[in-house]
């Protein structure tokens, strides 16, 4: 069955550092992937996507890659504040209307 | 424009028991998706629907049923709650296009079943 992996170990980073997170899927070949961010007590909020023929992408402090050899997407955010302190899910759309998020990696940035 | 809003919030409700939760959107999107979070699964789809008129099963569609009223609005029941069924419920709508394709989440509804 398809499955997506991402770190469920919280990730701790210094602020000015940059952060990296890691989402690996099995069985099945995306189109493209999606990130969100998600606070405590909140719905996700929609951040990147990236498609298969796209290696990378960027929007502001994050960039996304995209190795569908590999089967992974990196989430980066460079120059990390302690406001980026959220959990960050990957996505992955399996057929025209159905999607699969994965568990989330929550990240802190500490001051 | 507030998005996708989600009624109620919170939610306490005994074995057995039914209830309605209601997603509305005013973005006009065709898809609205309902899914649900526990710790350590992720969000899990439950139903969706592609356009008004439609919906489909998701992923855990077992003790649910949900109605898409009209463009606007998708509707999830559970005609008799179990403890299982304990989560956080988070409806979305979404856009797609030839360059785009993004969910819009509400706040969630927090339920409880003892």
């Amino acid at each position: 069955s398809q499955k997506i992996e991402q770190n469920s170990e919280a990730l701790n980073i210094q602020e000015g550092k940059t952060a990296t997170l890691t989402c690996n899927y099995t069985n099945y070949s995306p189109a493209y992937l999606q990130w969100y961010r998600q606070d405590p007590g909140r719905g996700p909020v929609f951040l990147l996507l990236i498609r298969e023929n796209e290696k990378e992408k960027r929007k502001e402090r994050l960039k996304v890659t995209f190795d569908t050899t590999l089967k992974q997407s990196l989430f980066h955010i460079t120059a990390s504040q302690p406001a980026d302190s959220a959990t960050y899910l990957c996505a992955l759309a399996s057929g025209t209307y159905k999607y699969i998020f994965g568990t989330g990696t929550r990240l802190k940035v500490l001051a | 424009n507030a998005g996708v809003t989600q009624t109620p919030k919170f939610q306490v409700l005994k074995t057995g028991q039914s209830m309605t939760l209601q997603c509305a959107q005013d973005m006009n999107h065709n898809s609205m998706y309902w899914y649900r979070q526990d710790p350590g699964m992720g969000l899990r789809l439950i139903y969706y629907s592609a356009s008004e008129g439609t919906t489909d099963k998701g992923e855990v569609p077992n003790g649910y049923n949900v109605s898409r009223l009209n463009k606007r609005e998708f509707s999830l029941r559970l005609e008799s709650a179990a403890p299982s069924q304990t989560s956080v419920y988070f409806c979305a709508s979404r856009t797609s296009g030839v360059f785009t394709d993004t969910q819009y989440f509400g706040p969630g509804t927090r339920l409880t079943v003892l």
